[in-house]
Order: C-alpha cells, then structure tokens, then sequence
C-alpha cells in the first residue's frame, strides 16, 4: 500500500517561503509516476501545483510562475515544495499525490496539511 | 490553460435520488477526466478515471460518462455517505485543471 504524508509548517508570515515535504512508503519515488502538489483553498477551490517525475524531471503551474520549486531526496524517499514570497492567497490545504500517467488519475493522496499566511 | 466549467455548484438531493454532475472541457481532451469525492477534513477519493471507469472499491451506483468534451458523473441512488464536495480533473496537458467543485446535500 502506498502511503504519502505530509508535514510542515502551519503558519508562515507573508514574503517568506513555504516548505512542505512528503514522505513516501510502500514505493519508491525513482521507480515510477509523477509526485504532486495539489493545494485546496478556502471556498474549496482546487489547484495543481506542479510535479516531479520519478526520473526527477519538473513540470509547473505556469501561474506560480518563478515561486515554485518541487526536489527530492531519493535516500529518504521524500519530495518537496518550496514555495517563495507567499501572500495570505497562498492560504490553503496542501497535498501531495501520486499521478498514474498511464491511466490518467490521482489514486493516492496525503491526508493534507493547512497552511496558513499570515503575520 | 485547459478549462473545466462544472455544473452545478451546488446540488440538494434526496435520498436514492438519480444525480448528475457535469464538466465541460474548453476543448478535446479525450479520456483524460477522472472525478473525484472530498469529505470535510478528508483528502480528495477517485471515483472514476477514464472518463468510464470505476476505481477500486467504489460503490457499481457511480459511473461516468462522455459525450465529446462534455463528461457525466452520475449516481444512481443517492446514498447518506455520498454527502460531499465532487471535482472533475483534466489531466490531457499541464497545468491540469479542476473544475469548481459541485458541493453535494442532501435534502
């Protein structure tokens, strides 16, 4: 069974940087799939992040244009995001997940972490 | 950006009621829709993937269906744990795209 989790920071002041990892059981992030972030706002509105491939290729949001950045660190089976100069709209629930590109689907997900922006 | 105009935002039903919630895509993106299920507190569950196909261990009354770029989700008997906040996801190319999200009541 495949199981992400997330941890971090639940509040960071605005201009500063947020920093989430998810760690990874039960696969190993080098052997196949693409590893999200997926954040959920108040008002429930969803956004895709961005990912990192399992050869360790990135593909962002366009609309968080230079802040993001999503690496790994393949010994402990772990992803990241780094997202910079956050603003109180940067507010929201975060997830990672795991992309089947072969199918097309989000089957595995993080139980989520809240991160509020604010001073 | 691909988009995703779902319908309706908001839905009250009865129990063993038919539902139905659409996506509209802004254009082809032929079986790349999966519909997913959002519990207060809980992190998104797939329910449909394919456009057609059921995930594993999701009750035979949810199915999905597509005609052109227009995808269905329905259930065909509205049950109490059904109660939720519904999105549709393209992933035809990036940046994928949700739609608004259809919060589920029951009536």
């Amino acid at each position: 069974e495949i199981q992400l989790q997330e941890s971090g920071p639940g509040l960071v002041k605005p201009s500063q940087s947020l920093s989430l990892t998810c760690s990874v059981t039960g696969y190993t992030i080098t052997s196949g799939y693409d590893w999200s972030w997926i954040r959920n706002f108040p008002g429930n509105k969803m956004e895709w992040m961005g990912y990192i491939s399992y050869s360790g290729s990135t593909n962002y949001n366009p609309s968080l244009k230079s802040r993001i950045s999503i690496t790994r660190d393949t010994s402990k089976n772990q992803f990241f995001l780094h997202l910079n100069s956050v603003t109180t709209e940067d507010t929201a629930t975060y997830y990672c997940a795991r992309y089947d590109y072969y199918d097309g689907y989000y089957q595995d997900w993080g139980q989520g972490v809240m991160v509020t922006v604010s001073s | 950006d691909i988009q995703m105009t779902q319908s309706p935002a908001s839905l009250s039903a009865s129990l063993e009621e038919l539902v139905t919630i659409t996506c509209q895509a802004s254009q082809d993106i032929g079986h790349w829709l999966s519909w997913y299920q959002q519990k207060p507190g809980k992190s998104p569950q797939l329910l449909i993937y394919g456009a057609p196909s059921l995930a594993d261990g999701v009750p035979s009354r949810f199915s999905g269906s597509r005609s052109g770029t227009q995808y269905s989700l329905e259930i065909s008997r509205l049950q109490v744990e059904d109660i939720g906040i519904y999105y549709c996801l393209q992933t035809y190319s990036a940046p994928y795209t949700f739609g608004a999200g259809t919060k589920l009541e029951l009536k």
